[in-house]
């Protein structure tokens, strides 16, 4: 069962700025890093932000993310059909690493 | 480059066992603590174990405590996962990934547990 809360689904048109919320708690995103996975259909999930709101070697900026107390966001700006994926938050709670439930980006 | 290559999924009756594998290059093996993290047909994510450095100290999601046991080999680069008394909600794809960020994940190996 998922810790952290995530919209099933987002859309937007090319172009457009979609956000992703992820809700928690403060023993997970209260008090530790968040990070998003992007998975493509298909393919294994992909680090996509670590460290709240760092990117990995060679994801673009478009991609940017957030935290605030005990939630965080991760927004797509200038959305493109190649982003058309699975999007999960995670956190460390303790010894445990929960994930999100899944966002789908659906783009229209 | 950094590698991940899962194998030692398949088909398995529950009650029985599987053990996988998690072939590691690229990057100093024993440096690094490591995770399997799985999914199930069309869900999402899920945590399932980690392992430091040295394979002082593991930790198991809730479900798979005392039926699963994660080690590793550092001599030999590779994860391990001891899968016993399978269920059919055990049924998933198996990742391995390279921990604390899991930055690197490996392809996936296919857990089916079905009479």
């Amino acid at each position: 069962q998922s810790v952290l809360t995530q919209p099933p689904s987002a859309s937007g048109t090319p172009g457009q700025r979609v956000t992703i919320s992820c809700s928690g708690s403060s023993s997970n995103i209260g008090s530790n890093y968040v990070y998003w996975y992007q998975q493509l259909p298909g393919t294994a999930p992909k680090l996509l932000i670590y460290r709240n709101n760092q990117r990995p070697s060679g994801v673009p900026d478009r991609f940017s993310g957030s935290k605030s107390g005990t939630s965080a966001s991760l927004a797509i700006s200038g959305l493109r059909s190649e982003d058309e994926a699975d999007y999960y938050c995670a956190a460390w709670d303790d010894s445990r690493y929960v994930f999100g439930t899944g966002t789908k980006v659906t783009v229209l | 480059e950094v590698q991940l290559v899962e194998s030692g999924g398949g088909l398995v009756q529950p009650g029985g066992s599987l053990r996988l594998s998690c072939a590691a290059s690229g990057f100093t093996f024993s440096s690094y603590w490591m995770s399997w993290v799985r999914q199930a047909p069309g869900k999402g994510l899920e945590w399932v174990a980690n392992i430091k450095q040295d394979g002082s100290e593991k930790y198991y999601v809730d479900s798979v405590k005392g039926r699963f046991t994660i080690s590793r080999d550092n001599a030999k680069n590779s994860l391990y996962l001891q899968m016993n008394s399978l269920r059919a909600e055990d049924t998933a794809v198996y990742y391995c990934a390279r921990a604390y960020s899991n930055d690197y994940w490996g392809q996936g190996t296919l857990v089916t547990v079905s009479s």
